[in-house]
């Protein structure tokens, strides 16, 4: 089974919509992150929590919000998505002190 | 911003050392640089990482500059497998945080 599981894997929804991706995780890590990447381009920051407490804004946070349920769930929330937030969004996680990345294997996110 | 630059693509014939350049001129003294690949859109995987000397795993080694300004990524032996993009990152440290800064990476094809 894999270490870092997300879902849904597709979705397709409409302008001003509520979407909420799920990212679960079985390394027991402390730390996770979602980043999206869009076409040709690199992966940008967007959350990231260092444990259960703790939730921190990445370069990208406007229009998301996160929630750290437990150790091993991390979503992400478009509050009412727009069509600039279709992309690719990728679930990671970390141990202390962080030296490697575990990603899952994305949600492709289009926003009509 | 990102604090890299790599070719766009670059070809390689299978069997034959991949040799992958990454600028990273304005690197600070204790800003590691990683390397990560992502095959089609699959979740990025964990190559290796260096910050002063040259390092070596089952995957791959780093050779590191000794000015830091530059280093290569090489692939001994490419395969078919090893068509991917490759990121040369820069892990910059803000104060407990540590954050991988993407550039736009390499696309490597590996040919028969």
């Amino acid at each position: 089974d894999a270490d870092v599981t997300q879902t849904p894997r597709n979705r397709i929804t409409k302008t001003g919509k509520r979407i909420m991706l799920e990212c679960s995780q079985t390394k027991g890590h402390d730390r996770m992150y979602w980043y999206r990447q869009d076409p040709g381009l690199g992966l940008r920051l967007i959350y990231y929590s260092f444990d259960v407490k703790d939730i921190n804004k990445g370069e990208i946070s406007d229009g998301y919000s996160v929630s750290r349920q437990a150790q091993a769930k991390f979503s992400l929330s478009l509050e009412s998505a727009i069509p600039n937030q279709t992309a690719l969004y990728f679930c990671a996680t970390s141990d202390f002190p962080g030296t490697q990345q575990f990603f899952g294997p994305g949600t492709r996110l289009t926003v009509l | 911003d990102a604090k890299t630059t790599q070719p766009p693509s670059m070809d390689c014939a299978e069997g034959r050392a991949a040799n992958l350049p990454c600028n990273h001129s304005t690197i600070s003294g204790n800003e590691y640089v990683y390397w990560y690949r992502q095959i089609h859109s699959q979740g990025p995987q964990y190559i290796i990482h260096g910050l002063k000397n040259n390092e070596t795993n089952e995957m791959a080694s780093l050779i590191i500059t000794e000015d830091r300004k530059s280093s290569t990524l090489i692939l001994p032996h490419a395969t078919l497998r090893d068509t991917a993009v490759y990121y040369c990152i820069v892990r910059v440290n803000a104060g407990n945080n540590r954050k991988l800064i993407w550039g736009l990476g390499t696309s490597l094809a590996v040919n028969p």
